[in-house]
């Protein structure tokens, strides 16, 4: 069984500009996670996704939205990049929807994004 | 506000020998916890789980303890392997689609 995907792996923006990620999850897996890694704060949880529907959101500004398709591919965007938002990017995906219980995420490799 | 810690930045073990990692957290309304393993450029891989209502749980060479009166957990490796060198990441869950991470612990196994 594939992996949870994420394109692209690198990417160059300047401040100002936005930018799209993608995210596919593991076969079978309905609910999609996404992180963001720094050195400075570790790995930060952005936002969770669910059969379309954005069920939990950590603190970060509303420039950092997200959604979910119903293949239940999903797909992040920051906008206005700043500085600081060069990171790492993972989405993670699990296979039961539910209660917090049984949250095994499985993570794709991440996708590196520096602002300039 | 830091919810879950992982207090010791590295670990250095012989070859063979027994690797423990601890893990602190500060939430009671966490219920599980999952170890994970992280090499550079990579995203983290799951190791093992724990739910709140056991206190050990093994897969293998990995055992997680679990210490609720304590808020701590650890994961112990036995025999510890050269491969095992990597980043460990504690999480914890208390909310549908979120872990919240410790900031890892470097592990560097010398043959």
């Amino acid at each position: 069984k594939a992996g949870v995907t994420q394109t692209p792996r690198y990417l160059i923006k300047t401040r100002g500009q936005q930018v799209t990620l993608s995210c596919s999850p593991i076969s079978g897996h309905r609910s999609v996670s996404w992180y963001q890694q720094t050195p400075g704060q570790g790995l930060q949880f952005l936002f969770e996704y669910f059969s379309e529907t954005q069920r939990n959101k950590g603190n970060f500004p509303g420039r950092f939205s997200g959604r979910q398709f119903s293949n239940s591919r999903s797909e992040m965007n920051v906008s206005t990049l700043e500085l600081g938002d060069s990171a790492l990017y993972l989405c993670a995906s699990s296979l039961l929807a539910g209660t917090s219980g049984y949250n095994e995420q499985f993570f794709g490799p991440g996708t590196r994004l520096t602002v300039l | 506000d830091q919810q879950v810690k992982q207090n010791s930045p590295s670990l250095s073990v012989q070859e063979g020998r027994i690797s423990i990692l601890n893990c602190d957290y500060t939430n009671s309304m966490f219920d599980y916890f999952l170890w994970y393993k992280k090499y550079p450029a990579e995203g983290p891989t799951f190791l093992i789980s724990i739910s709140s209502i056991k206190d050990k749980n093994e897969d293998g060479r990995f055992t997680v303890f679990l210490n609720k009166s304590a808020k701590h957990l650890s994961l112990h490796i036995v025999p510890s392997q050269p491969g095992d060198s990597a980043v460990y990441f504690c999480a914890a869950s208390a909310a549908y689609g979120k872990l919240t991470f410790g900031q890892g612990t470097i592990l560097t196994v010398h043959p």
